[in-house]
């Protein structure tokens, strides 16, 4: 079983939806907690980091977490076509584990104009 | 301020032979991790290097190598390469990679034929 289960999606949305992305993890050592978009070809690009169970805005996103049933999710309001990509959630430790995340597969998310 | 730098942007190689890739960090961060991705097995950790030292590993053979000079810049090495070895190879750069957020290079795409 992987430490990190991303729902595999894919997901197709109107322009103006909001959407849910969600992923659980099973190891009670991640701390940190990291959303990442990726566009094709490219590397990912870090969108929210957090640390503490509870709720993180950020423009149209919000990063939720809840560290007592290990699951994280992304929410995005008035979803954008340009929103269209993969989504990564990434978790990592403290300590000497602090400088490896751990990755979910990815979420492939459509907004249709 | 100068994001992560990845060269080169695109690779081929023939089996059995060995690369060389180069990662330049964001000036001023310390740490640098570098990471597999393939559609099959997603973003899987290589390991990560702080001052000069390798602090964490993944669970990659030995034919992956890496390390890092005073200036912070890393190199990752494979040798003896397999048709498997055909990936994006990502680098991401963070302060100290305890808990800092890690910005991620675009990636350098590795063919082996």
């Amino acid at each position: 079983q992987k430490e990190v289960e991303q729902d595999p999606g894919p997901l197709s949305v109107p322009e103006g939806a909001i959407v849910s992305l969600n992923c659980t993890y099973s190891n009670s050592a991640f701390q940190y907690f990291m959303w990442y978009r990726q566009y094709s070809r490219k590397g990912p690009e870090l969108l929210m980091y957090t640390y503490s169970s509870g709720n993180k805005e950020d423009g149209r996103f919000t990063a939720q977490v809840d560290k007592s049933s290990k699951y994280i999710s992304l929410f995005i309001r008035d979803s954008q076509p340009s929103d269209s990509a993969t989504y990564l959630c990434a978790m990592k430790g403290q300590g000497t584990n602090a400088g490896k995340s751990t990755f979910g597969d990815g979420t492939t998310l459509t907004v249709k104009p | 301020k100068a994001g992560v730098t990845q060269t080169p942007r695109y690779l081929i190689k023939t089996r059995g032979q060995q690369v060389t890739l180069s990662c330049s960090p964001i000036s001023g961060h310390r740490s640098v991790s570098w990471y597999q991705q393939t559609p099959g097995q997603g973003l899987q950790f290589l390991f990560e290097y702080f001052s000069e030292t390798q602090r964490n590993k993944g669970n990659f053979p030995g034919r992956f190598s890496g390390r890092q000079f005073s200036n912070s810049r890393s190199e990752m090495n494979v040798s003896t390469l397999e048709l498997g070895d055909s990936a994006l190879y990502l680098c991401a750069s963070s302060l100290s990679g305890k808990n800092t957020e890690a910005f991620f290079g675009q990636g350098t795409r590795l063919t082996v034929v």
